[in-house]
């Protein structure tokens, strides 16, 4: 199974930020990693597949990069409502396997 | 929009058993692969199952096999999990979500199944 490593597990940071969070995978994955966001007692919310590419109505603050077993999710500038849980997913292999969380709080 | 509702979560004994519905509509669902999701209280995102949208290609997680089954009715719109022989760590709210290959593009709003004596 490939396991996916998030880091930091924990980020406390300030509107305005820019911040990174990085997705290790335990072998190779290609570009097939997206990011979700989750908010307290709401279902995850996909920010970006195919390791870079924007989903729909996310704002532009996100992005993504990487490939093979390196991925970074930046957000340019923290805004209110980014604070959140955000976790990477693979999607090469089954089973499907989630990073295991960063929490972004504010500072 | 895309819609997702769960249902059939709720407070089962230990080595009991449930079963899961997820309604779909506002997009052609027999075109979509289909997965259950979970995530116990406080913890992170467990994936648990794929079903492919034929329903002819199935997988489980290593935590549930032998123990739950996916399916889905495409005349009905409909994913199932069918849990049997429940555990204390099957304690989650457990979502569908829709598969486009590359990521999971739309979440149900997620169904709690308490595992107690």
């Amino acid at each position: 199974d490939i396991q996916l490593t998030q880091s930091p597990s924990f980020l406390s940071a300030s509107v305005g930020d820019r911040v990174t969070i990085t997705c290790r995978a335990s072998q190779g994955i290609s570009s097939y990693l997206a990011w979700y966001q989750q908010k307290p007692g709401k279902a995850p919310k996909l920010l970006i597949y195919a390791a870079s590419t924007l989903q729909s109505g996310v704002p532009s603050r996100f992005s993504g990069s990487g490939s093979g077993t390196e991925f970074t999710l930046t957000i340019s500038s923290l805004q209110p409502e980014d604070f959140a849980t955000y976790y990477c997913q693979q999607l090469n292999s089954y089973p499907r396997t989630f990073g295991q969380g960063t929490r972004l709080e504010i500072k | 929009e895309v819609q997702l509702v769960e249902s059939g979560g709720g407070l089962v004994q230990p080595g009991g058993s449930l079963r899961l519905s997820c309604a779909a509509s506002r997009f052609t669902f027999i075109n979509y692969e289909m997965n259950w999701v979970r995530q116990a209280p406080g913890k992170g995102l467990e994936w648990v199952s794929y079903i492919s949208s034929s329903g002819s290609t199935i997988y489980y997680a290593d935590s549930v096999k032998g123990r739950f089954t996916i399916s889905r009715d495409n005349a009905k719109n409909s994913l199932y999990l069918q849990m049997n022989s429940l555990r204390a760590e099957d304690t989650a709210v457990y979502y569908c979500a829709r598969d486009k290959g590359l990521d999971f593009d739309y979440w149900g709003q997620g169904t709690l199944v308490t595992v107690s004596s």
